[in-house]
């Protein structure tokens, strides 16, 4: 268990919808990252936070969008779900700034969209 | 853009053999990362590798960087049936923040 929590576990939503994944960072940790893993595209960082301010952006799609809460968790949301939207969706989170500190990976959310 | 190579993508292997992984990238990076992956669960973190020469080892596992040739390596000895699973390479893309360019990973079954 790394101590990084995401919620839901398990999400099913038809295409069209909009949902939101929850990432609760390990305790201390400042820095969230949020990655996509599909079996055609493999593992994909998708945008990074650090102390509630974005600092980097990779493959993430203008539907989706993310945030960092005062208390250090973030949420990404999806919209417009397509198909190929399903996935794993991870979260990760790290001590300080991205440079540093090594990142811990949460349990995931499988987010299937039908 | 970094890029991140692995060999091979699948790996069948009897108990008891030995076998390496390679994990090539790209462009310069002084971190590099092992992480194991079972089915349907998150990733596990197997070694931090911090600087040339770097050899970590835990239990059958045993990893490796050469910073100069842009290579690291994830060497199986003896391997048992408990260490099937994937296993994925991850670089440190210092140019976009730090984040992970993952490799697309190595499935590893040891047959009994």
């Amino acid at each position: 268990d790394s101590g990084v929590t995401q919620t839901p576990k398990h999400l099913i939503t038809a295409t069209g919808q909009r949902v939101t994944l929850r990432c609760s960072p390990r305790s201390g940790d400042l820095s969230v990252y949020w990655y996509q893993q599909s079996l055609d595209q493999g593992l994909q960082f998708l945008i990074q936070y650090y102390n509630g301010e974005e600092r980097a952006k990779g493959n993430i799609l203008e539907r989706f969008s993310a945030q960092q809460f005062p208390d250090l968790h973030s949420e990404l949301n999806l919209s417009s779900l397509e198909l190929g939207d399903s996935a794993l969706y991870f979260c990760a989170s790290s001590v300080g700034p991205p440079s540093l500190y090594e990142q811990y990976f949460g349990p995931g959310t499988r987010l299937t969209v039908t | 853009e970094l890029k991140v190579e692995q060999n091979p993508l699948f790996l069948s292997m009897q108990e008891g053999k030995n076998y390496t992984i390679y994990c090539n990238y790209s462009t310069t990076s002084d971190r590099l990362y092992w992480y194991r992956q079972d089915p349907g669960k998150s990733l596990e973190s197997l070694f931090v590798l911090l600087s040339n020469g770097a050899v970590k080892q835990e239990g059958r596992l045993m990893a490796s960087l050469d910073t100069k040739a842009r290579l690291s390596t994830l060497h199986i000895t003896a391997a048992v049936h408990d260490l099937s699973a994937t296993y994925f390479c991850a670089v440190d893309d210092k140019e976009y923040g730090n984040k992970l360019v993952f490799g697309a990973g190595t499935i590893l079954r040891v047959k009994s």
